[in-house]
């Protein structure tokens, strides 16, 4: 069983360009996180969704950045006319739920790296 | 706004002692709680969990973790640290009334063999 993949591992992006970061989650998760590493930080949250809807974009910042999670395909993270702050590594996770119970572990991705010139 | 707490930034050990790193979180209802592991250019791996039951949770590589709850704590241990220990440590809290995990900034361990 594949487990939650990304892709690019890492990009290169010049101030001003876009950057779209992608995922895949785990056969049978229909849930699917985003999450932004800071160097020196842990983890933070920025987006849930499941197929087809945002649940919850409360940690995503209001301008530039959007996600979807398509019925068919991988969910995308779009950062439009990035700026050096957006350096970071971004994460995805996947659950099969999302209630406090035994199955619904977050099972995380590689992780793309973006670093902006 | 609920918060983790992770006591240590950065602990060096040798091989063969023990290990514990501290982790607190701020909320008081039902919880879930993590700890994932990092090591080096690799990503997040999930080390072991709590949802109910037993507070000593048993994980992958040796490590095991104990639920406080009225200490609202959840330390991880190990009894003797292995070179390939090398990593850094994220403790993290799912909340019942929330949808995502909320992570601690995280614990380097550097194991000198």
């Amino acid at each position: 069983n594949a487990g939650v993949m990304q892709n690019p591992r890492h990009l290169v992006r010049r101030r001003g360009q876009e950057a779209r970061l992608r995922c895949s989650p785990m056969k049978g998760h229909s849930h699917v996180y985003w999450y932004r590493q800071l160097p020196e930080e842990g983890l933070k949250f920025m987006v849930y969704l499941q197929k087809e809807n945002i649940i919850d974009e409360s940690g995503m910042p209001k301008e530039r950045f959007s996600a979807e999670f398509p019925k068919e395909g991988p969910s995308i993270l779009r950062i439009q006319q990035v700026v050096r702050g957006d350096s970071a590594a971004y994460f995805c996770a996947s659950s099969y739920g999302t209630s406090v119970s035994s199955t619904d572990t977050q099972y995380f991705g590689p992780g793309t790296r973006l670093t902006v010139l | 706004a609920q918060s983790v707490s992770q006591h240590n930034h950065h602990v060096i050990l040798s091989e063969a002692a023990s290990l514990e790193l501290g982790c607190n979180y701020s909320y008081g209802g039902t919880v879930n709680l993590f700890w994932y592991v990092q090591y080096p250019g690799q990503h997040l791996q999930l080390l072991l969990k709590y949802f109910s039951g037993d507070p000593l949770v048993k994980g992958i590589k040796g490590f095991e973790a104990e639920f406080i709850k009225s200490k609202f704590s959840f330390n991880l241990r190990k009894p003797s640290v292995q070179w390939s220990d090398t990593a850094e440590y994220f403790c993290a809290v799912f909340h019942q009334a929330g949808t995502a995990l909320i992570f601690g900034k995280g614990t380097t361990l550097s194991v000198s063999s």
